[in-house]
């Protein structure tokens, strides 16, 4: 079936440690997208890639990283984990990386850091 | 900058209409587009609306006015399989997708 995969679905990880958030769409999107969704908080863009090769900064960026080697994949990496980051994450594609666009999204990765 | 409002909360009965609405401020405009989450799930794409009026999909519809900076959701007919948590966006600028809040529909039979 056509769309993103996420992994992990649910993890808990302890404060300072690294984590890897990995996305893979089969769609040959172009761009693709990384938000977290918080309650009572809209969806916020953290990281985004037009098109494979190319990254840009969100809203919220700051403590992320994210590369973006070929069209399918699109990690994001929590370099050191704080407590604030305890969220839902989202990965989203879409076809192009210009205009305004339909966006589909992953199934979501909950990350919890105590 | 921008900035968009929805009600964080509604309840409506099986079978009746409910209209959810989203005001927005933004510096340009690039369209309007609503989403569907349900609980504990991805977002998934409702509708876009770039011109002033009403777009019907079924059950659903949605209206933009562009003027007031105004849209809303209709939902005819509703089912409980309608709960779910309606999310507004616009794009700024840089397309880039600006979202609302959301608004989490109930549904009682």
């Amino acid at each position: 079936i056509a769309g993103i995969t996420q992994a992990p679905t649910s993890q808990i990880l302890a404060a300072g440690r690294r984590m890897t958030l990995r996305c893979t769409q089969d769609m040959r999107h172009n761009a693709m997208y990384w938000y977290r969704q918080d309650l009572g908080l809209g969806l916020r863009l953290i990281h985004y890639s037009n098109t494979a090769g190319t990254t840009g900064k969100g809203e919220v960026p700051d403590g992320y990283s994210v590369s973006r080697a070929n069209t399918d994949d699109f990690p994001l990496t929590l370099a050191s984990a704080v407590p604030s980051q305890t969220s839902v994450y989202f990965c989203a594609s879409s076809e192009k990386g210009s205009g305004a666009n339909v966006l589909t999204f992953g199934a979501g990765s909950r990350l919890t850091v105590l | 900058g921008q900035n968009i409002d929805q009600p964080t909360e509604m309840t409506a009965t099986e079978g009746a209409i409910v209209q959810i609405n989203c005001t927005y401020q933004t510096s340009g405009f690039n369209g309007l587009f609503w989403y569907q989450q349900h609980a504990g799930e991805a977002p998934t794409f409702l509708s876009y609306n770039v011109l002033d009026g009403l777009e019907e999909k079924g059950r659903f519809s949605s209206f933009l006015s562009r003027s007031k900076g105004y849209s809303y959701l209709l939902l005819k007919e509703l089912q409980m399989k309608d709960s779910a948590s309606y999310l507004c966006a616009v794009p700024n600028s840089n397309y880039q997708l600006i979202w609302g809040a959301g608004t989490k529909l109930i549904i009682k039979p």
